[in-house]
């Protein structure tokens, strides 16, 4: 199966921070990645499908890049309600990466 | 609007066979590229994919997980089955079912989740 590793494994922001994650895939999965943001007690939301595509009613500041097996989400400016724990997802095993949680700084 | 919910027991015992249901609208499980799938979550871990069933009937599992694991549709009540055998308190979680759009699709609607507790 692929392995998917995200890095960081938890980091800490401020509101209107610019925010990265990483998701690297053990081989490559073109663009079948996905990303998902899930808040304590709730189930995950899509929020990117296809590696760079923003889920309908997903705010622009989301968004997603790369290809092969090296991925980025990026929130351009966090705001409050976007502290969470952030999942990618490869489409092809349907394998998730271990999360990272974006905490308040 | 599309809708997922599970349902099922909240307690099993170790060994016994857990059966939770999927029961969904807003879509048909007959629709070319409509799948249903299982994602578990045990308490403050990550997400498991556990299973996959596509319109065509077509099933996908896990390979970890693959020989404890049925998944099966009732297109005409609009539910999805998962069958987990010889249930152990390390499969304590939360199990949601969601859709997927196709195969190699994304999970693009969830189900609230339903906590399943192993226990003796």
């Amino acid at each position: 199966d692929i392995q998917m590793t995200q890095s960081p494994s938890s980091l800490s922001a401020s509101v209107g921070d610019r925010v990265t994650i990483t998701c690297r895939a053990s081989q490559s999965i073109s663009t079948y990645l996905n990303w998902y943001q899930q808040k304590p007690g709730k189930a995950p939301k899509l929020l990117i499908f296809a590696a760079s595509s923003l889920q309908s009613g997903v705010p622009s500041r989301f968004s997603g890049s790369g290809s092969g097996t090296d991925f980025t989400l990026t929130i351009s400016s966090l705001q409050p309600e976007d502290f969470a724990t952030y999942y990618c997802q490869e489409s092809y095993s349907r394998t998730f990466g271990q999360g990272t949680k974006v905490e308040i700084k | 609007q599309v809708t997922l919910r599970e349902s099922g027991p909240a307690l099993v015992k170790p060994t016994q066979t857990l059966t939770l249901t999927c029961t969904f609208s807003g879509f048909s499980l007959s629709t070319s590229g409509m799948c249903v799938g299982w994602i578990r979550q045990p308490p403050g871990k990550a997400l498991e994919w556990l299973a996959l069933i596509d319109w065509d009937d077509d099933k996908y599992y896990s390979t970890s997980l693959k020989t404890r694991l049925t998944i099966s549709k009732d297109t005409s009540k609009n539910q999805v089955v998962l069958l987990m055998t010889n249930m152990d308190p390390v499969d304590t979680a939360t199990y949601y079912c969601a859709r997927s759009r196709g195969v190699a699709g994304d999970f693009d609607s969830w189900g609230q989740g339903t906590l399943v507790t192993v226990s003796s």
